[in-house]
């Protein structure tokens, strides 16, 4: 089952609001890296963070990574129509593997 | 580059029949992963490879899920006999090799739509 879980599963905003999602992991992960799916789309890779409490700006984004490397956040400013869609973390449990555990995902809908 | 190819986009097919899905990574793309997503279940990884070799498939249900990767260039999914249950979009994802220094970004095709009746 899910191991990576992201609060909240859905979230309705007004356009202009902020938006914020959380992703949380039950073991230690050695990276984390955030992709966005529009609807009806693919997922598109975001951003990627490899260091503790690392936080990256990507315009009206801004990624975290926990100090525990366990959890991470996606905080949105201001959003638009365009930011509509579902956003997901991945990471990986070990340096030594490729493969990518994706969280649950959130749903955002913005409303203008 | 044309980014990852997905064959076919749209398939629509009765329970029992064999099913096969495509995909062309892209070109130089080391890592190549399968993904199945589902309203319950999410983002499942199914199997992945990296230079057509099988790293992992315990995401797949080996009874009637097989997956081949007979060049670098192409690869298949193939369901027999296929289930309602098997009903999602298959997502195949490709990358570059990050212990050789590559970029770990996965880039996904754009899926296909499966629905078995």
């Amino acid at each position: 089952g899910q191991q990576v879980m992201q609060i909240p599963q859905y979230q309705h905003v007004q356009e202009g609001e902020d938006f914020t999602t959380y992703c949380n992991s039950s073991t230690t992960l050695s990276n984390i890296q955030w992709y966005k799916q529009r609807p009806g789309g693919h997922p598109v890779f975001l951003i990627q963070l490899v260091k503790s409490g690392e936080v990256k700006k990507q315009k009206r984004l801004t990624f975290q990574f926990g100090e525990a490397k366990k959890n991470s956040s996606l905080h949105i400013t201001a959003t638009q129509t365009t930011d509509v869609g579902t956003y997901f973390c991945a990471g990986r449990r070990s340096y030594n593997t490729d493969k990518l555990i994706f969280g649950t995902g959130t749903r955002l809908q913005v409303f203008p | 580059d044309a980014g990852v190819i997905q064959s076919p986009r749209h398939e629509v097919t009765e329970m029992g029949q064999e099913v096969t899905l495509r995909c062309k990574p892209i070109s130089g793309h080391d890592y190549l992963f399968w993904y199945r997503q589902t309203m319950m279940q999410g983002l499942e990884l199914l199997v992945y490879f990296n230079n057509k070799a099988v790293m992992d498939d315990s995401g797949m249900p080996k009874d009637r899920f097989s997956a081949k990767m007979p060049n670098a260039s192409f690869s298949t999914l193939k369901i027999q006999p296929s289930e309602p249950r098997d009903s999602a979009v298959y997502f195949c994802a490709s990358s570059q090799d990050r212990t050789s220094g590559g970029r770990e970004t996965q880039y996904f095709g754009p899926g296909t739509r499966l629905l078995v009746l």
